[in-house]
């Protein structure tokens, strides 16, 4: 089974630019997650889906960033314009879960970005 | 709000030494716990979980037993290898699946 894809792997960036992050979940999971990890911390949620409806997106910085999930599989994170304190590895995550319980979130590599 | 504190690290032992890295909570209901760990280069992999108190999760040697009276999840191995070599992160979750993560715990092991 193949595991939750993501490109690019690695983006440098000015700062005030724009960054585009995708994010293909593993077949068949409803719920996909965009986590944001610092350097030296632990991963923070920034939205999560389920299917193509926002669950939670609570510490997303919308003035700045934008997040979608067309049709319910695929996922793009946009960041416009770019900060240095934006410089992270972005995660996305998925999951089977439908409704209720707490299922096992499966990771992809990761996007590191580094805003100069 | 939920939180994890977990030690700071890094942790460093030689081959075959016991481990335990502390982890504690502080939650408003009941989550379920989690150990993730990230191989050098590589992303998060669960490591192992519990969903209620006194479950013990289990996995390549590693255990960790959900105490709800000390609000705690210490990860640990009786014997550790250089493979176990990573970083490892404490985490919960409640209702809707959101993890919260502790900030890592750098192992270091020295053949």
């Amino acid at each position: 089974e193949a595991g939750v894809a993501q490109s690019p792997r690695y983006k440098i960036i000015e700062k005030r630019q724009s960054v585009a992050f995708w994010c293909n979940p593993i077949s068949g999971h409803a719920t996909l997650y965009w986590y944001q990890q610092i350097l030296g911390q632990g991963p923070k949620l920034l939205i999560q889906f389920q299917n193509n409806g926002v669950v939670d997106d609570s510490q997303l910085p919308k003035d700045r960033f934008s997040a979608e999930r067309l049709k319910g599989v695929d996922s793009t994170l946009k960041i416009q314009p770019a900060k240095l304190e934006d410089s992270a590895v972005y995660l996305c995550a998925s999951s089977s879960r439908t409704s209720g319980g707490t299922d096992t979130q499966y990771f992809g590599p990761g996007t590191r970005l580094t805003v100069l | 709000g939920d939180s994890v504190t977990q030690m700071e690290g890094p942790v460093t032992l030689s081959e075959e030494a016991f481990l335990t890295i502390n982890c504690t909570y502080t939650a408003t209901g009941y989550p379920s716990l989690f150990w993730y760990v990230q191989y050098p280069g590589e992303g998060l992999q669960l490591l192992l979980k519990a969903t209620k108190a006194d479950d013990k999760g289990s996995n390549k040697g590693f255990e960790a037993t959900y105490r709800k009276e000390t609000t705690s999840f210490h990860l640990e191995k009786g014997s550790v290898q250089v493979s176990d070599s990573a970083v490892y992160f404490c985490a919960l979750s409640e209702r809707t699946d959101k993890l919260i993560f502790g900030t890592g715990t750098r192992l270091q092991v020295f053949p």
